[in-house]
């Protein structure tokens, strides 16, 4: 497809399990951005990549989150020992560059911690 | 940090109705998008605006930016239930951070038929 595809659209875990959302971002799209979309609020900058550098990880939570980019294409954005609070809408954006441009969003990962 | 705050964050209304939701802050941004996202969905861009006191209409639908670039509002013309849904502004940041999006809370629309 054309837009941004992530993967699965929702996932159910256990505390304390690790997972592991993946984004496709738009083919040649140099920047990608992930956020978190807490219920009823807007979404929250969570790390940005520019090709496979991460160049700013300053709103990921807590050192459970980790996300990365090897290739400057695919990301992943793993949460490891996830907690009740980690539950939300986790999307990822992609744009040509990266600065000023505007950003296409996927249709979001739910996460739904037990 | 740099917070934009949306006005009203919900607001329900009859079709054919006129309405307006606002955007502001206390920083200035180099530019406003307002996006529109439907339940169990992304964010789909609406509209861009970068120049202080610019103004773009979308069918419907008009935006404005601020003469100070702090602010816009969104301004939707007889209302149809078809543009139901959550309407977000949000800005980039002027200076070194240029590619971070800073979003409002949203504003929560239903037209009601």
């Amino acid at each position: 497809g054309a837009g941004v595809s992530q993967s699965p659209r929702y996932k159910v875990a256990k505390r304390g399990q690790d997972v592991a959302l993946r984004c496709d971002p738009i083919s040649g799209h140099v920047s990608l951005f992930w956020y978190q979309q807490a219920l009823g609020q807007g979404p929250e900058f969570l790390t940005y990549f520019q090709n496979e550098a991460q160049l700013d990880k300053s709103g990921l939570p807590s050192d459970r989150f980790f996300a990365e980019r090897p290739e400057g294409s695919v990301s992943t954005l793993k949460i490891q020992r996830t907690q009740q609070e980690d539950s939300a809408v986790y999307l990822c954006a992609s744009s040509p560059r990266g600065r000023g441009q505007p950003q296409h969003f996927g249709d979001g990962t739910r996460l739904s911690i037990l | 940090t740099q917070l934009l705050e949306q006005s009203p964050q919900f607001l329900s209304i009859q079709e054919g109705e006129n309405l307006t939701v606002y955007c502001n802050s206390s920083s200035v941004f180099s530019s406003l998008q307002w996006y529109r996202q439907e339940p169990g969905e992304g964010p789909v861009l609406l509209v861009t605006v970068v120049t202080g006191g610019e103004v773009k209409k979308l069918k419907r639908l008009t935006f404005q930016f601020g003469d100070a670039r702090k602010d816009s509002s969104l301004h939707i013309t007889a209302a149809q239930p078809g543009d139901t849904g959550l309407y977000l502004c949000a800005g980039y940041n002027s200076g070194g951070s240029n590619y971070k999006l800073t979003f409002g809370k949203g504003t929560l629309l239903t037209v009601n038929p």
